[in-house]
């Protein structure tokens, strides 16, 4: 069954960096463009950012874009957030999350989940 | 960005019940419009995609209507199971955004 498992969340100071990793299985991960979405109690659902199944095309959120970088290993079936620059606003739960067609496009919306990798940052 | 607006943010209703929650999107976004269900302390999951399209395993009392700017989610017959919070996100764009949710409690 489809797997996406989130780490690399923590307490980190303002201004700080920190990078998250999805190891996901279960299904052919070449295959599917992935995503980051977080969620924290005063801003609701936020999509942060997406990669193309090979890793050619990136989108980001205006409120991470410059700071954050998505990338991915198809090798090691893993995708990754590397978060510079954080700020107090950039505190909440971030999800793994697949794109759900499996082809060079971009869906748009998510059917698998990780469990989420709570990230806080804080002096 | 397209901004989502969902109505109402909070709803009580009783098992049995039909319950309506709206989303309105700032410009046209055809039926590239989704719906999910999140229960406390889990990931959101896909309940209807392209506005009317139930998700594989989710129960037909479940449904979704609306194109353009204006889409609608169904409940029929409220069970137990349902109370939560739904979100719309259109996937219009690459910029994907999501209504600020609606938390559906019992009455």
């Amino acid at each position: 069954q489809v797997q996406l498992v989130e780490s690399g969340g923590g307490v980190v100071q303002p201004g700080r960096s920190l990078r998250l990793s999805c190891a996901a299985s279960g299904f052919s991960f070449s295959n599917y463009a992935m995503h980051w979405v977080r969620q924290s109690p005063g801003r609701g659902l936020e999509w942060v950012a997406v990669i193309s199944y090979d890793g050619s095309i990136e989108y980001y959120a205006d409120s991470v874009k410059g700071r954050f970088t998505i990338s991915r290993d198809n090798s090691k079936k893993t995708v990754y957030l590397r978060m510079n620059s954080l700020r107090a606003e950039d505190t909440a739960v971030y999800y793994c999350v697949r794109d759900t067609i499996s082809s060079g496009f971009f869906s748009n919306y998510f059917d698998f989940w990780g469990q989420g990798t709570l990230v806080t940052v804080s002096s | 960005d397209i901004q989502m607006t969902q109505s109402p943010s909070s709803l009580s209703a009783s098992v049995g019940d039909r319950v309506t929650i709206n989303c309105r999107a700032s410009q046209t976004i055809s039926s590239h419009l989704n719906w999910y269900q999140q229960k406390p302390g889990k990931a959101p999951e896909l309940l209807i995609y392209a506005a009317s399209s139930l998700q594989g395993g989710v129960p037909s009392r479940f449904g979704g209507g609306g194109s353009g700017t204006d889409f609608t989610l169904t409940i029929n017959n409220l069970q137990p199971e349902d109370f939560a919070t739904y979100y719309c996100q259109q996937s219009s764009s690459n910029f994907i955004t999501f209504g600020q949710g609606t938390r559906l409690q019992s009455k």
